[in-house]
């Protein structure tokens, strides 16, 4: 069945670090990727997404690469903030909208 | 424009109490999904629902367990008997169509305790 696994986290980063989270992923077929974020006390916003092999999905300064080769979907962003601090979920998408999601990594950014 | 409303937003039922879970979809979507989120885990498929129709409810727990999305209201998710278990964040989401790249509308979702 369809499958998806993040890196382990939380993740700690100062202000203005380099942030990468891994995702790969296995499904049949041609999946949808998504990464979602969620707030603290919050539900899930749709941070980015990408339909087809290669299509690069991008929003906030956050960006990821649909690679079918390698099956991945890595998160990446060249200077995190205090506010980007939250969870970040990888998640495919099936036919009918149906999600399967990671497990999420949680993402601490101190000032 | 009023997003994927969820209430209550917090629960708090003794075991072998019933929970009821309301998600109210965005205005026109006509499909409705349930997910579960348990401590320190990310979110679980459990039912997809479309007006009066369930159609794939392959992640709802056999027994206990239901959902329905009637032609008017808010969709129901019902966890009779609940036990300590059961206790978890239970996000709605909505979309307007179908497809695997069709983006859905997550609810700030319903945190149920069992005590």
């Amino acid at each position: 069945g369809d499958s998806v696994t993040q890196m382990e986290g939380p993740v700690t980063l100062s202000e203005e670090a380099f942030l990468t989270i891994n995702c790969t992923y296995t499904a049949t077929g041609y999946p949808s990727l998504f990464w979602y974020v969620q707030y603290p006390g919050e539900g899930l916003q749709l941070l980015l997404k990408a339909t087809k092999a290669d299509d690069k999905g991008s929003n906030k300064g956050f960006e990821a690469t649909y690679r079918k080769e390698t099956t991945s979907f890595h998160l990446e962003k060249g200077s995190v903030q205090v506010s980007d601090s939250a969870v970040y979920f990888c998640a495919l998408g099936t036919s009918y909208g149906k999600l399967t999601f990671g497990q999420g990594t949680i993402l601490t950014v101190h000032p | 424009n009023a997003g994927v409303m969820q209430n209550p937003r917090h629960l708090v039922r003794r075991r072998g109490q019933e929970a009821r879970l309301r998600c109210s979809p965005v205005k026109g979507h006509s499909h409705v999904y349930w997910y579960r989120q348990l401590p320190e885990e990310g979110l679980k498929f459990m039912v997809y629902l479309q007006k009066e129709n369930i159609i794939d409810e392959s992640g709802m727990p056999k027994e206990r367990f239901s959902a329905e999305f009637p032609k008017e209201g808010p969709s129901i998710l019902r966890i009779q008997q609940v036990v300590r278990g059961d206790s978890a964040a239970y996000f709605c989401a909505s979309s307007p169509g179908v497809g695997q790249d069709t983006e859905a509308f997550f609810g700030q979702g319903t945190r149920l305790t069992v005590v």
